[in-house]
């Protein structure tokens, strides 16, 4: 799977926007670019997903750069329960693309 | 409706031991995966099933480890003769479809995880 680069944490205050951003430079033309998040102290849970189009969801906004090596995550306005590790993940649109390849992802610190 | 269930949500076992994490997938849903998670990490794939067929095992670190969902719905997976190094949190994830063309559409559920350790 191709490899994603994302900053460790980023921090941000309470309904303020945040721009997670994610680098993915030897990206595929098939790769689809997954987001998923996880809260302290529970299992991931899926954010968003696109190919090439940004896209928007009632959770965020994913922002995708017209030649697909980065993207950026949009929290539009962070609240508390915002704070979690949010991981970027690509997926192959063939057949091995079952499994989800996490990084490291980048920590979330979300202050009142 | 009823999410991912895991069970035990904890386990402490002595070195040696064989131990069985239950997963119990959201209904209908066709594909299970098992993940293990180090702390401060993000969760490494461990095994796949779609239906009752283990598509892909080649996560597993060793031939310790095992799984099975034989009628295509609860999943287990077992450790055998438990090592410290086999600590860790151990979680399950269900999805409606699985790989293929369709694959990357379909989002992973994932339970709240088993914390196994190893003493």
């Amino acid at each position: 799977d191709a490899k994603t680069t994302q900053p460790n944490s980023m921090e941000s205050n309470e309904e303020e926007p945040v721009h997670l951003p994610c680098n993915h430079s030897t990206i595929s033309g098939t790769d689809y670019i997954h987001w998923y998040r996880q809260l302290p102290s529970q299992g991931p849970e899926y954010v968003i997903h696109g190919l090439t189009s940004n896209v928007n969801n009632r959770m965020a906004s994913l922002a995708i750069a017209e030649d697909r090596k980065s993207s950026t995550l949009i929290l539009h306005r962070a609240t508390l329960r915002d704070a979690a590790v949010y991981y970027c993940i690509l997926r192959d649109r063939g057949g091995s693309n079952y499994k989800l390849t996490f990084g490291k992802g980048t920590l979330l610190t979300v202050n009142p | 409706g009823a999410g991912v269930s895991q069970s035990p949500r904890y386990k402490v076992t002595k070195r040696g031991q064989d131990v069985a994490l239950r997963c119990d997938p959201i209904s209908g849903h066709v594909s299970l995966y098992w993940y293990r998670q180090a702390l401060g990490q993000g969760p490494e794939f461990l095994t796949y099933f779609n239906y009752e067929a283990q598509q892909d095992k080649s996560g597993l670190p060793n031939d310790r480890f095992s799984a099975e969902r034989p009628e295509g719905s609860i999943s287990t997976l077992t450790i055998q003769r438990t090592e410290q190094r086999d600590s860790a949190m151990y979680r399950c994830a269900s999805s409606l479809g699985g790989g293929g063309s369709g694959g990357t559409s379909y989002e992973q559920y994932f339970g709240p995880g088993t914390r196994l350790t190893v003493t």
